[in-house]
């Protein structure tokens, strides 16, 4: 089976501006769960979604926001883009909220 | 309550010893207990998980000890060859939200030749 696939993997942006990141599930998984990972804040997450319904949500401000289609496929946009928004967005994937989750490569985020 | 505190942030170790992290945590609610291991450039994977109902669990190399009472767990690795040189971090999640994991600040490790 072909693992979680994040794109774009590297991404630069400027401050102000918008951006929407995409994960790929494995097949078959219902579940995808995003997270921020910073040098200083650690692993962070971010929202869960199964099935096309958000879950669980983070402790982040409103301009981070996510959806799931049908198909599994997930994205998540932040708009308005800070500098403290550059990051490594993680996403992972489980075949349900009680199975375990496998982590994809990442997006780097660099915001300028 | 939902923190999860790590210790040492970082730790070097001479091949063929053994590495020992540690976790704490404070919300009795959790009842998922997993470590993941980072390389640079890739996302975690998982190692190894506990649920709080036993208090080890071995997988090859991979140890965890969990004590209940004391809201503590930890990674022992043995035998810690160069390849085991990574960021390992622990989470915790509330049942039946395994894709809400809160992470500890990760532990760097540094197995020497």
């Amino acid at each position: 089976k072909a693992g979680v696939t994040q794109t774009p993997r590297y991404l630069i942006k400027t401050r102000g501006q918008q951006v929407t990141l995409s994960c790929s599930p494995i097949s078959g998984h219902r579940s995808v769960s995003w997270y921020q990972q910073t040098p200083g804040q650690g692993l962070q997450f971010l929202f869960e979604y199964f099935s096309e319904t958000q879950r669980n949500k983070g402790n982040f401000p409103g301009r981070f926001s996510g959806r799931q289609f049908s198909n599994s496929r997930s994205e998540m946009n932040v708009s308005t883009l800070e500098l403290g928004d550059s990051a490594l967005y993680l996403c992972a994937s489980s075949l349900d909220s009680l199975s375990r989750g496998y982590f994809g490569p990442g997006t780097r985020l660099t915001v300028t | 309550q939902q923190q999860v505190k790590q210790s040492p942030q970082s730790l070097i170790v001479q091949k063929g010893g053994i590495s020992i992290i540690n976790c704490a945590y404070e919300n009795t609610a959790f009842d998922y207990f997993p470590w993941y291991q980072q390389f640079p450039g890739k996302g975690p994977a998982l190692l190894i998980a506990i649920r709080p109902d036993v208090s080890e669990k071995k997988e090859g190399r991979f140890t965890i000890s969990f004590n209940k009472s004391a809201k503590q767990f930890s990674l022992h690795i043995m035998d810690s060859q160069p390849g085991d040189s990574a960021t390992y971090f622990c989470a915790a999640s509330i049942r039946g939200s395994q894709g809400n994991l809160i992470f500890g600040k990760g532990t760097k490790l540094s197995v020497k030749p």
